[in-house]
This record gives structure tokens, C-alpha cells and sequence, in this order.
């Protein structure tokens, strides 16, 4: 079963565009969402989280947006760089119960000179 | 701290052959995580464990895959015998309590002719 969709698939920007990764969740239990970055050969490594109580949440020029009601959620980064050419995976926890990471299926993002 | 290490970095075997992954998780981190990535079906969890007890192994795809943690510094997972729809990548990650970060190792790459 399929609990985080995430799209798109693949994803091609410019130096300095703003790609944006979606993720939808099914579980309103969920409450913890972090983004994982993975480089090819490497593992994934947390990138950001945001809980929903807040809305948006903003490092460096990565921001995650959250929307509660509609079960959504965002990756946008700011000012990209050829240096964030990677995979981007969506994920959701439930920290109340077992501590069990459920991801997205991944974003596979190129960004161009 | 020299993060996850994961051995080997790459198996290549033939079908029906034992296959056997090995995992030294991040030192002081109480939870061990199994993960297996594949292009159809992304980061899928196999199984983890809390202070070297299995926890949930309810993502083990069959009864050919069984894992141990024999201390906290040590995790096999163990393919017997080993079938080409196995080949993925394995990915080993720790982390200090439930609710903390997933540290991801290298992987292991593992095809299986």
C-alpha cells in the first residue's frame, strides 16, 4: 500500500530556477515529514523535516511547505544549483508508535548549467 | 565517527547462492534499520531492530531473508538462497532512539545472475 505518492518522477531546472517536489499522504496520524537527499552511490541523508503544527519551515534554501487539510506536502529549493543534482525522497513517521519511515518513491532532480 | 559501514559495497552472485550483508550501525545508536531500494518499488523497510531485538520484520519479502544482531555493533542480513529478483541495493541505517534521524550507511549493491 502506497501511503506517500510523491511526484514527479524526474525533474530538469535551469541554475537558479525553484524546482518544487510534491508529496500526499493517506494517514492524518502521520506526524513528522522529512526529506531525504540521496547522491548517486550514497545513501539517503535527512535533508529538512517539518511536524505539522507549522506550516512552512525553511533551511538554508531548501523550505518545506505543509498543508494539514489537504494532506500535502512540499519541497521547494531556492537558487538551485548544479550541486543539488540528486534524489529526493518524501517520507512520513508516526513518532507515537513504531519507528517506522515510509517513503515516497523518490524525485530524481537535474539542475543545469 | 566513521558513520554506518556497510559491507560489501557491491555482490555479485549467482541464483540459488547465499548472500550475506553486513551492517556496523553509528556507536550508542539503540535502533537498526534494514532497507531495501529498487527503481520499481523505491526504499522499501525490511526490518528493524531496538537494542539488538527484532522489532518488526513485517516487511521481509520471504523466508529466504532472515537478519541478525548478534551485539550493537553488528547486523546481518542473510539472502538464502538467492533469486535475480533479489538484486537491489541494501541499505543499513541507525539511529540514537525511535524519534531521532536515520543515518544511512553507503549500501550495498547486489545483483544476483
Amino acid at each position: 500500500q502506497q501511503q506517500v505518492k510523491q511526484s514527479p518522477q524526474s525533474l530538469i531546472v535551469q541554475k537558479g530556477g525553484i524546482p518544487i517536489i510534491n508529496c500526499a499522504y493517506e494517514n492524518t496520524a502521520f506526524d513528522y515529514f522529512p526529506w531525504y537527499q540521496q547522491f548517486p552511490g550514497k545513501g539517503p541523508a535527512l535533508l529538512i523535516a517539518i511536524r505539522p503544527d507549522v506550516s512552512e519551515k525553511k533551511e538554508g534554501r531548501f523550505t518545506i511547505s505543509f498543508n494539514k487539510s489537504a494532506k500535502q506536502f512540499s519541497l521547494h529549493i531556492m537558487d538551485s544549483q548544479p550541486g543539488d543534482s540528486a534524489t529526493y525522497f518524501c517520507a512520513a513517521f508516526l513518532t507515537g508508535t513504531a519507528s517506522k519511515l515510509t517513503f515516497g518513491t523518490g524525485t530524481r532532480l537535474q539542475v543545469t548549467l | 565517527d566513521a558513520g554506518v559501514i556497510q559491507s560489501p559495497r557491491h555482490e555479485v552472485t549467482e541464483m540459488g547462492q547465499e548472500v550475506t550483508l553486513r551492517c556496523k550501525p553509528i556507536s550508542g545508536h539503540d535502533y537498526l534499520f534494514w532497507y531495501r531500494q529498487t527503481m520499481m518499488r523505491g526504499l522499501e523497510l525490511l526490518i528493524y531492530f531496538n537494542n539488538n531485538v527484532p522489532i518488526d520484520d513485517s516487511g521481509m519479502p520471504e523466508d529466504r531473508f532472515s537478519a541478525k544482531m548478534p551485539n550493537a555493533s553488528f547486523s546481518t542480513l542473510k539472502i538464502q538462497p538467492s533469486e535475480p529478483r533479489d538484486s537491489a541495493v541494501y541499505f543499513c541505517a541507525s539511529s540514537l532512539d525511535r524519534v531521532s534521524e536515520q543515518y544511512f550507511g553507503p549500501g550495498t549493491r547486489l545483483t544476483v545472475t
